[in-house]
């Protein structure tokens, strides 16, 4: 299964776009990349999903370069409801791999008035 | 919005007690996990389920525990002699199909405290 290294925490203030990145180097050629966000004492809730270049969807956008070594969550106008912890999950959905992974350390992002 | 059901929210038991955690997945989904959050540190996985049996588990999920589906709708983790390493939050989740895009939908959790 494909590792995935994130930053450990990013501030940003209200209203402006944040980048979170991450890693997977050896990101396989079935693998999908998704992002979950978590609250403090809540399950993890799906955010965004992609296999290459970019994906749109109500609440962020995902950036995938044509390696696919990394992707870039996009989240436009933070508020201060964003405030949670982003995880970073690679695997292949068809074999059942994404789901049995251990989610990392995930990104911290703090927003600030 | 459909969601993942959790029952309780927050469970108390005494070391080598048994403990029964209860989640209702979303109706017609066809695959379920267990999770557990130790305070403070990562979503680790700990089984999936899939057409009434186990389908993978992590080194976690020894004979301590065991999950269940007892009928269409609740899907159970018991721990059979709970130890106070076992404290920590656990997350039921569901996900429709194994086709690209269904992603997993995650239950509130179950708070359980060992003492």
């Amino acid at each position: 299964l494909a590792k995935t290294t994130q930053p450990i925490s990013m501030d940003s203030y209200e209203g402006q776009e944040v980048n979170i990145t991450c890693s997977h180097n050896n990101i396989a050629t079935n693998d999908y990349i998704t992002w979950y966000q978590q609250f403090p004492s809540q399950g993890p809730r799906f955010i965004i999903q992609g296999y290459k270049t970019k994906v749109t969807n109500e609440v962020a956008s995902l950036f995938i370069p044509a390696d696919r070594k990394s992707s870039t969550l996009s989240l436009p106008r933070v508020s201060l409801s964003d405030t949670a912890v982003y995880y970073c999950l690679v695997g292949d959905l068809d074999s059942g791999g994404y789901q049995k992974v251990t989610f990392g350390t995930g990104t911290k992002l703090q927003v600030i008035p | 919005e459909p969601e993942v059901t959790q029952t309780p929210s927050h469970q108390v038991t005494q070391m080598g007690q048994e403990v029964i955690l209860r989640c209702v997945p979303i109706s017609n989904h066809l695959y379920f996990y267990w999770y557990r959050q130790i305070l403070g540190q990562k979503v680790e996985f700990l089984v999936s389920f899939y057409n009434n049996e186990i389908s993978e588990k992590s080194e976690i999920f020894d004979d301590q525990f065991s999950v269940e589906r007892p009928d269409g709708s609740n899907f159970t983790l018991k721990i059979r002699s709970t130890k106070l390493e076992d404290s920590a939050m656990y997350f039921c989740a569901s996900r429709g199909g194994q086709a690209r895009g269904t992603e997993a939908f995650f239950g509130q959790g179950t708070r359980l405290t060992v003492v």
